[in-house]
């Protein structure tokens, strides 16, 4: 069983649409990142969380320390936010774990 | 200020060869972690390298070794490739040993015939 668990695998859109992206983990961590991936492989940290709630522009994570559970949110959706969205957790020895993404596709 | 930098962009190779791939950190960041990356599955943890020491590892052959550098570029080289290689392989660069938000180069793309 991967440590990070990330759901839906694939999501589709309609531009404007609310999405929301979810990720749990197994064990304690020292904190929680969500990756940007677009088409050709170029990563693009949005957030590193160890607890409550971050925004930046359309974007907010969210992370329940108790619950192992963090979410990430796209407001107004755009067809530019189209990618792979990608949870990563760092263990307290540094090494950091990814769930397999989260494909998004956002349509006009 | 450069971001992370990788070379090179894309490499085929021969099963049985050799290869190195490079990685250059954001300015000001001292430690280096290289991922693989295989299609359609999320990166995996190969090794950290941080004062020029391997401090952390993943689950990996001896076939993958690195090296980092006095100015923290680093190396990552894979011997005796197998098929099963061919992936694109991410460095990223962080501040510290800490849990520091690390910054991703735009990957090396292998893939091995």
């Amino acid at each position: 069983k991967n440590e990070v668990e990330q759901s839906p695998q694939n999501l589709t859109a309609q531009e404007g649409e609310f999405i929301t992206i979810n990720c749990s983990y197994s064990v304690g961590i020292s904190a929680l990142h969500w990756l940007q991936q677009h088409p050709g492989g170029g990563i693009v940290s949005l957030f590193m969380l160890s607890s409550g709630k971050k925004k930046h522009g359309r974007l907010i994570a969210t992370i329940n320390i108790q619950e192992k559970h963090s979410s990430l949110h796209i407001t107004a959706s755009h067809p530019r936010d189209s990618a792979v969205y990608i949870c990563a957790v760092t263990f307290n020895n540094n090494d950091m774990r990814f769930g397999a993404g989260t494909r998004l596709t956002v349509k006009p | 200020d450069a971001g992370v930098t990788q070379s090179p962009t894309h490499l085929i190779k021969t099963r049985g060869q050799q290869v190195t791939l490079r990685c250059s950190p954001k300015s000001g960041h001292d430690t280096v972690s290289w991922y693989q990356q295989a299609l359609g599955q999320g990166p995996q943890f190969i090794f950290q390298y941080y004062e020029e020491e391997e401090r952390q590892r993943g689950n990996f052959p001896d076939r993958f070794s690195g090296h980092q550098f006095p100015n923290y570029s680093s190396e990552l080289n894979v011997n005796a490739l197998l098929l099963g290689d061919s992936a694109l392989y991410l460095c990223a660069s962080s501040f510290g040993l800490v849990a520091y938000e690390q910054y991703f180069g735009p990957g090396t793309r292998l893939t091995v015939t």
